[in-house]
């Protein structure tokens, strides 16, 4: 079966440096990839997804992404955080339909 | 334009008793999907419609748990003889076919509290 690993819980970045979150995924092929961010009160955002093709995939709100099979890793970037950028993040692979979600990285933005 | 809503945003009942929780897709979306948060947790699949049927319905814990679609649009998730551990947010998603390239689009959730 396949899963979904984040390995911080939590991270504290100052505003303005630049953040890094960490996902490993383990399937018998390349699923699809995907980065949500969930917002107090409000419901999952998709932030970018990677289906094939170039491995460096750019989102929503200036993140981005990196996929490397080798490492089965799809981590997500930005090189400078804002204060709106506090919020829950999510990894998830989707080999179908049915989406399969890490326990998420929760970001703390530190003024 | 809309995207999709979910009520109640918050209930809260008692051990034993039913509830159901309602979902109103994106229009046009054929694809709807349940998924459960726990707390500290990611959602979790529960089941995925494709129009007015129940194409997959592997993630639903036990059969307190039942969804319906019956036209094709709204879904109602009903839970009966609810229990403490069914605490959780239920998310709603709906997408424009059911390929694993849609998006799937999610509501705020509803907090569901057995006391």
């Amino acid at each position: 079966a396949q899963s979904v690993t984040q390995p911080d819980i939590h991270i504290t970045v100052s505003e303005g440096a630049s953040l890094e979150l960490r996902c490993n995924y383990s399937y018998g092929a390349t699923p699809y990839l995907f980065w949500y961010v969930q917002s107090p009160g409000q419901g999952l955002q998709l932030l970018l997804k990677y289906f094939s093709g170039d491995t460096l995939v750019q989102g929503i709100k200036g993140f981005e992404a990196e996929f490397k099979r080798s490492q089965s890793s799809f981590n997500l970037r930005k090189p400078s955080v804002h204060w709106s950028d506090a919020a829950e993040y999510f990894c998830a692979v989707a080999p179908d339909y049915k989406l399969s979600f890490g326990a998420g990285t929760t970001v703390t933005v530190r003024a | 334009g809309a995207g999709v809503s979910q009520t109640p945003s918050n209930k809260v009942t008692e051990k034993g008793k039913y509830v159901e929780l309602r979902c109103d897709p994106i229009s046009g979306h054929t694809a709807l999907y349940w998924y459960r948060q726990s707390l500290g947790q990611g959602p979790e699949f529960l089941i995925y419609f494709q129009g007015t049927g129940a194409a997959d319905d592997s993630g639903l814990p036990n059969d307190r748990f039942f969804a319906v679609r019956p036209e094709g649009s709204v879904s109602t998730l009903k839970i009966q003889r609810t229990e403490r551990g069914d605490s959780a947010v239920y998310l709603c998603a709906s997408s424009l076919t059911g390929l694993a390239n849609n998006e799937q689009f999610f509501g705020p959730g509803t907090r569901l509290t057995v006391l």
